[in-house]
C-alpha cells in the first residue's frame, strides 16, 4: 500500500518559523505537492518538488529527499491566516496528475 | 479565465435519491480528477478521466458510483440510492496535461439525510 504520513495536528505563534514534516513510502514517485487548505474551501498549491533540495517561494520554502522519502514544508513569520490544514501528496507514476493525500496537517497559529 | 467550477457547492439528498455532481474544468484542460474528502480527513483519490474515456477509477467503490467526461459539457460524478457514508465533500480538479499542476474546485458538499 501507499502512505504518506504527517502530524496531525500543530500549533505555533504568530511571527514565528513552522516546519510541517512528510514522509512517504510508496510505490512510485514522480514528485511531491503542497497544497494549503482552509476550513471548507478548495485546496490551493503551495508548492512542488521533484528533485532533492529546496524550493524556496516567499514565506513558504518546501524541501525534498527522494533518497529518505521526505519532505518538509517551511513556514516563516507565521500570520493568524496561515491557520489552515497543510497537505502533503505525491504523483505516484507517470499516468496523469492523480495526487495520493496524506491526512493533512492541521496548523493553528496563536498570538 | 475561470477556474474549475463545481456545481453544485451544496447538496442535500435523501437516503436511496441519486446525486450528481458537475465539474467544468478550467479553460484548456482535458484532464479531471474527482477526490472524496470525509469530515476530519485526508482527499482520496477517485477517478481520473479525459474527454470521453476514463484512464483510472481504482479509488472508485465498484457499485453505485459512476462517472463520465462527454466531448461536450462537464464531467459528472454520479452517486446512485446515496446512503448517509456518501455524505463528504467531493472536490474536482484538473490539469492540462500530465505532470503539470492540478487546480481544484470549489467542492460540492453532499450531506444524505
Amino acid at each position: 500500500g501507499q502512505n504518506i504520513d504527517q502530524p496531525t495536528e500543530m500549533t505555533a505563534t504568530e511571527g514565528a518559523i513552522v516546519q510541517i514534516n512528510c514522509t512517504y513510502q510508496t510505490s512510485g514517485f514522480n514528485g511531491l505537492f503542497w497544497y494549503q487548505q482552509h476550513a471548507g474551501e478548495a485546496p490551493t498549491f503551495l508548492s512542488y518538488n521533484v528533485l532533492d533540495g529546496l524550493e524556496e517561494k516567499g514565506r513558504f520554502s518546501s524541501f525534498l529527499s527522494r533518497s529518505k522519502g521526505y519532505s518538509y514544508l517551511l513556514l516563516k513569520e507565521l500570520q493568524m491566516k496561515d491557520s489552515a490544514s497543510y497537505l502533503c501528496a505525491v504523483i505516484l507514476n507517470n499516468a496523469g496528475n492523480m495526487l495520493t493525500f496524506g491526512g493533512g496537517t492541521r496548523l493553528m497559529v496563536k498570538p | 479565465n475561470a477556474g474549475v467550477m463545481q456545481n453544485p457547492r451544496h447538496l442535500v439528498r435523501r437516503r436511496g435519491q441519486e446525486a450528481r455532481l458537475r465539474c467544468s474544468p478550467m479553460k484548456g484542460h482535458s484532464h479531471v480528477y474527482w477526490y472524496r474528502q470525509l469530515p476530519e480527513e485526508g482527499l482520496k483519490f477517485m477517478v481520473y478521466l479525459q474527454k470521453e474515456n476514463i484512464i483510472d477509477e481504482s479509488g472508485m467503490p465498484k457499485e453505485r458510483f459512476s462517472a463520465e467526461f462527454p466531448k461536450e459539457g462537464p464531467s459528472i460524478l454520479r452517486i446512485q440510492q446515496v446512503v448517509r457514508g456518501d455524505s463528504a465533500a467531493y472536490f474536482c480538479a484538473s490539469s492540462p496535461e500530465h505532470g503539470g499542476e492540478a487546480f481544484f474546485g470549489q467542492g460540492t458538499r453532499l450531506t444524505v439525510v
